[in-house]
């Protein structure tokens, strides 16, 4: 069956620091794979996917994510923390071919220190 | 642009009522609409999926006759929690998108508590 782990529930960095939240999926055929974004009292905001070429996608807000086959991954990095990127997120793999299916991880809730 | 609304961001009520919530896109022709249930610390669960002027898909799992959804126009669909009880309390989230393969833009969500 097809499942998203995100093994990471909270995470706190401090502002200015590196950031890598991890993502593993299950699913038998090519996966489509995104990262969302969810501030308080807000939807869920794509940040970005991957569907296929490139394994080093760019997404918005200066966030990237590498898609690794071999080892079932998709995890999101960012270079350096702002303050307001303090959120939750949310990976999700896209079953049947594209967006009309997504299933989501549990989240990953990050906290930033000043 | 993209934006999706949702109606109310709260509610609350006694069980064996029913409750309506309204999702509906601001600025764009959704022509697919998705329900979503989130529980504490666990992921987005599809409930639902349903194209304009059609009948909603339901998941394996979900009640059809607990959880009405309608999706009469372009730019509004709604779930109705039939009879509801405690247990269907939870974070209700709406999505829409102009077509099935295109991208998904989500509303802020509706929390719902069933005393």
């Amino acid at each position: 069956a097809q499942s998203v782990t995100q093994p990471d529930i909270h995470i706190t960095v401090s502002e200015g620091a590196s950031l890598e939240l991890r993502c593993n999926y299950s699913y038998g055929a090519t996966p489509y794979l995104f990262w969302y974004v969810q501030s308080p009292g807000q939807g869920l905001q794509l940040l970005l996917k991957y569907f296929s070429g490139d394994t080093l996608v760019q997404g918005i807000k200066g966030f990237e994510a590498e898609f690794k086959r071999s080892q079932s991954s998709f995890n999101l990095r960012k270079p350096s923390v702002h303050w307001s990127d303090a959120a939750e997120y949310f990976c999700a793999v896209g079953v049947s071919g594209g967006y009309n299916k997504l299933i989501f991880g549990a989240g990953t809730r990050l906290a930033v220190h000043p | 642009g993209a934006v999706v609304s949702q109606h109310p961001s709260w509610v609350i009520c006694k069980s064996g009522t029913s409750v309506k919530i309204e999702c509906r896109s601001l600025d764009f022709q959704a022509t697919t609409m998705f329900w979503y249930r989130q529980f504490p610390k666990q992921s987005l669960m599809l409930m639902a999926t349903s194209n304009e002027g059609s009948k909603a898909t339901y998941e394996q799992g979900v009640e059809k006759d607990k959880f009405l959804i309608n999706h009469a126009s372009l730019t509004l669909s709604t779930l109705t929690v039939t009879s509801a009880h405690p247990e269907d309390s939870s974070f209700y989230i709406c999505s829409a998108s102009s077509g099935m393969e295109d991208t998904q833009y989500f509303g802020p969500g509706t929390r719902l508590t069933v005393l």
